[in-house]
């Protein structure tokens, strides 16, 4: 079956614009997680749904950041007003259960420059 | 102190040798642990993960876990040039849910 999706693959934005990201994650799959990962860093956690539910999001940078998964599967990371240290590659993942050991799958990345 | 320590690397070894990666954390309480290879510009991919102290073997990699001196390692055996790629360690904290909290990953470099 098909992976996480995502899109766009690369967006370029003017500082100030916002930009919203998109994720598909494998059908049925109940955890669904952002990671931001700039250059040379590991990813780091962003934020994590629950079917709808958005448990955690204390991984968000600021309140520029929002994320919502309004019916459980696809999910939108938006970004108000960018700023450079934005730019980064914002992975989503998702995992089939909750359980906290099952395997997360990670989409391809939306490589994000802020000019 | 990060809560997931690596060395950034390169490691660098010769085709057929044995590539050892390390990763130190600092929350006691994790239970799950995973090594991830991330090649250059795609996204990671799990290879192995585990949860109970000593080895877990799968082909050419062997995951270690010793919980007492909070330390997993990864050892890769008969190291291939397509094994070059950046090996991340993921730990699952104490507090449950799914929080994965990454190392900087290891770059690895297989010299044929």
């Amino acid at each position: 079956g098909a992976g996480v999706s995502q899109s766009p693959r690369y967006k370029v934005a003017k500082r100030g614009q916002d930009v919203a990201l998109r994720c598909d994650p494998i059908s049925g799959h109940v955890s669904l997680f952002w990671y931001q990962q700039a250059l040379g860093q590991g990813p780091e956690f962003l934020t994590y749904f629950q079917n709808e539910a958005q448990l955690d999001k204390s991984g968000l940078p600021s309140d520029r950041f929002f994320a919502e998964r309004p019916e459980g599967s696809v999910s939108t990371l938006k970004i108000q007003r960018t700023q450079q240290e934005d730019s980064a590659v914002y992975l989503c993942a998702s995992s089939l259960g909750d359980r906290g050991i099952e395997t997360q799958y990670f989409g391809p990345g939306t490589r994000l420059l802020v000019l | 102190q990060k809560e997931v320590e690596q060395n950034s690397g390169p490691l660098s070894v010769p085709e057929g040798a044995i590539a050892s990666l390390n990763c130190t954390y600092s929350d006691r309480g994790s239970q799950s642990f995973f090594w991830y290879r991330q090649y250059s510009g795609k996204s990671p991919e799990l290879i192995m993960s585990i949860y109970s102290n000593g080895d877990k073997e799968d082909g050419r990699f062997t995951a270690q876990l010793n919980k007492a001196s909070q330390y997993v390692s990864l050892l890769i055996r008969d190291s291939q040039p397509s094994d070059s790629a950046t090996y991340l360690c993921a730990v699952i904290n104490s507090g449950g849910y799914q929080k994965v909290t990454f190392g900087i990953g290891t770059k690895l470099q297989v010299i044929p």
